[in-house]
């Protein structure tokens, strides 16, 4: 079975500070998928990224960055010089990596407060 | 390029009735797949249309049930509404399924059932 931790459940940090999101996983699956999803007040869940299972490079995206370290089972969302537009949930999510199934396992989310 | 619609935002129901949700896909997008939220459970997968056929199913009763239509519109219903189907219920649209592809989410319909 899947499973997702976000032992985090809120965050609040002043405006322009960094700030780590945690996410550790559970899998019996070789091949997985990791995600991070968004979600404001509106209630949409906004895609922010997708890893796959074997590539363990880092990645940046203007002040967003991820760090996914498979022999910890953590997949880390960090946001750099955070802004007020930062506050949200943030979720992260686990999927199997085979064609057709569309399910993902969500974990319970960490609400993230930017004070300005 | 639009967004995944759900219509309506808002429902309240009693206990006892049913309802059916609405989901209309990115264009191009075959695959739908339903979730519920809600404060103890969290976001939990109902189940998955691909091509008119549901392809997966999360561990909810037989009262959650949906459909899907040729141009690949949605459908949720539930039926013999009880207090604890208050949610949360956020559709994803994803191009031809599996995950390959990234499922988008619309921004939900807010059930209350008093």
């Amino acid at each position: 079975a899947q499973k997702v931790t976000q032992a985090q459940t809120e965050i609040s940090v002043v405006e322009k500070e960094d700030v780590t999101l945690d996410c550790v996983y559970e899998t019996r699956d070789t091949t997985y998928y990791l995600f991070w999803y968004k979600q404001p007040p509106s209630g949409e869940l906004v895609f922010l990224i997708r890893r796959n299972s074997f590539d363990e490079q880092n990645e940046i995206s203007g002040r967003y960055s991820w760090n996914f370290q498979k022999s910890t089972s953590s997949f880390n969302f960090t946001i750099t010089a955070s802004q007020v537009v930062d506050s949200a949930v943030y979720f992260c999510a686990l999927s199997e990596a085979s064609f057709g199934n569309e399910k993902l396992t969500f974990g319970t989310g960490t609400r993230l407060t930017i004070i300005p | 390029k639009a967004g995944v619609t759900q219509t309506p935002r808002y429902l309240i129901k009693t206990r006892g009735q049913q309802v059916t949700l609405s989901c209309s896909p990115i264009s191009g997008h075959r695959s739908v797949s339903w979730y519920q939220q809600t404060p103890g459970q969290g976001l939990q997968f109902l189940f998955e249309y691909f091509s008119e056929t549901q392809r997966n199913k999360g561990n909810f009763p037989g009262r959650f049930s949906g459909r899907q239509f040729s141009n690949s519109r949605s459908e949720m219903n539930v039926s013999t509404l009880e207090l604890g189907d208050s949610a949360l219920y956020l559709c994803a649209s994803s191009p031809q399924g599996g995950q390959l592809n990234i499922q988008y989410f619309g921004a939900g319909t807010r059930l209350s059932v008093l």
